[in-house]
């Protein structure tokens, strides 16, 4: 599988931006790049996901780098609900033995301040 | 609400014994996945089912199994348990067919808290 790197951990102030970055240096042609988000005591929550293009939705906006080696999930106003860990994966679509799952690394552990 | 649910939401039982876990996935979708969370591993795949069909396994352990029925819902099951079982056990669904397996989104219920005692 193809792996992510992300800073452990970061902090954000309430309404300012926050800016997630992911590196997947070992990224193939084929692999989407997928983020979510897992709030204390729940399941993991999907965000965002893109292939090339940068995308946006009404939870964030993913920028992915013209050589695709590292993308940033950006939350235009963080609010203390968007605190949560924030995972960067790459969803595996080769063939064999990987079809779509997704591979969770430790992710970056965001606080949001008041 | 994701639209997967999970039951039982807790679970405690003691070492050697065995236990199912259930997941309904989203109306419609044909993916179902099991994940394993304890503190200090992380989110843990274990497998996946498609349609009926085991498609993709990954760290589970050979006292584990799994299913999908022809309604879709799923079932881990965890026998001989030993203490280093107790874990969050997350299943989630996804639409994606056989051709799209990269841009779908998963969903992800609220978990089965598993303890082992």
């Amino acid at each position: 599988d193809a792996k992510t790197t992300q800073p452990n951990s970061m902090e954000s102030n309430e309404e300012e931006p926050v800016h997630l970055p992911c590196n997947h240096s070992t990224i193939s042609g084929t692999d989407y790049i997928h983020w979510y988000r897992q709030l204390p005591s729940q399941g993991p929550e999907y965000v965002i996901h893109g292939l090339t293009s940068n995308v946006n939705n009404r939870m964030a906006s993913l920028a992915i780098a013209e050589d695709r080696k590292s993308s940033t999930l950006i939350l235009h106003r963080a609010t203390l609900r968007d605190a949560a860990v924030y995972y960067c994966i790459l969803r595996d679509v080769g063939g064999g033995t990987s079809y779509g799952k997704l591979t969770f690394g430790q992710g970056t552990i965001l606080t949001v301040h008041p | 609400d994701s639209g997967v649910t999970q039951t039982p939401k807790h679970l405690i039982t003691a070492t050697g014994q065995r236990v199912t876990l259930r997941c309904s996935p989203r109306s419609g979708d044909l993916s179902v996945y099991w994940y394993q969370q304890s503190l200090d591993q992380g989110l843990q795949f274990l497998i996946q089912y498609y349609n009926g069909e085991e498609r993709a396994k990954g760290n589970i352990l050979e006292r584990f199994s799994a299913q999908q029925f022809p309604d879709l819902h799923s079932e881990l099951n965890l026998s001989s348990l030993e203490l280093g079982d107790s874990a969050l056990y997350f299943c989630a669904s996804s639409a994606e067919d056989y051709e799209d397996r990269g841009g779908s989104e998963a969903f992800f219920g609220q978990g089965t808290r598993l303890t082992v005692v």
